[in-house]
């Protein structure tokens, strides 16, 4: 069993539909937990950031935490076309200060 | 300013000759990795360079991969001997030294190897 697992979709939505992300991992040791986003040909850039447990929000975008069931989220409210890129959630035990553990990403298309 | 820039942008070799994948991080910050995203894969830490401590060498694949970091700032990852399974976009990222609960790792644009 991979330490993160993430369903790398396609996924399809139109614009304007609520897009929900997620991440199931095996390693308790996590405690800080990330999403990134990457574009075609790009590096991928922090979207969102959480410590422990709990939900945080972000303008469109909300991410959340239930380490009790290893299990992370990303929703994304009234999507748009510019949100197509590949989503990638990342795990660490230490704040990012050291390697982080990475999803396989899931690739979204918000259709106009 | 300038982010992570990494060169070159693209690189085919012929199995069996070496590569060095070049990343210039963000100036000032401390912490240099590298990571690996195959086709369909997620990215696969291989290297971390942390100021003046010895690297963590723990996701290196094999023997066959090797980094250095030269005066705490550029970095060369080098991979003797290619095989076609080290096709793969090599990212580089770097980040601050820690001031808060998490240090986001600012990404370059990857280099594209492929290994005919």
């Amino acid at each position: 069993q991979k330490e993160v697992e993430q369903d790398p979709g396609p996924l399809s939505v139109p614009e304007g539909a609520i897009v929900s992300l997620n991440c199931t991992y095996s390693n308790s040791a996590f405690q800080y937990f990330m999403w990134y986003r990457q574009y075609s040909r790009k590096g991928p850039e922090l979207l969102m950031y959480t410590y422990s447990s709990g939900n945080k929000e972000d303008g469109r975008f909300t991410a959340q935490v239930d380490k009790s069931s290893k299990y992370i989220s990303l929703f994304i409210r009234d999507s748009q076309p510019s949100d197509s890129a590949t989503y990638l959630c990342a795990m660490s035990s230490q704040g990012g200060s050291e390697k982080l553990v990475f999803g396989k990403g899931t690739k979204l298309t918000v259709n106009p | 300013g300038a982010g992570v820039s990494q060169s070159p942008s693209n690189k085919v070799t012929e199995k069996g000759k070496d590569v060095e994948l070049r990343c210039d991080p963000i100036s000032g910050h401390t912490a240099l990795y590298w990571y690996r995203q195959s086709l369909g894969q997620g990215l696969e830490f291989l290297i971390y360079f942390q100021g003046n401590s010895a690297p963590d060498k723990s996701g290196l694949p094999s023997d066959r991969f090797s980094a250095e970091r030269t005066g705490g700032s550029v970095s060369t990852l080098t991979i003797q001997r290619t095989q076609q399974e080290d096709s793969a976009v090599y990212l580089c990222a770097s980040s601050r030294h820690r001031a808060g609960p998490v240090y986001e790792q600012y990404f370059g644009p990857g280099t594209r190897l492929t290994v005919t």
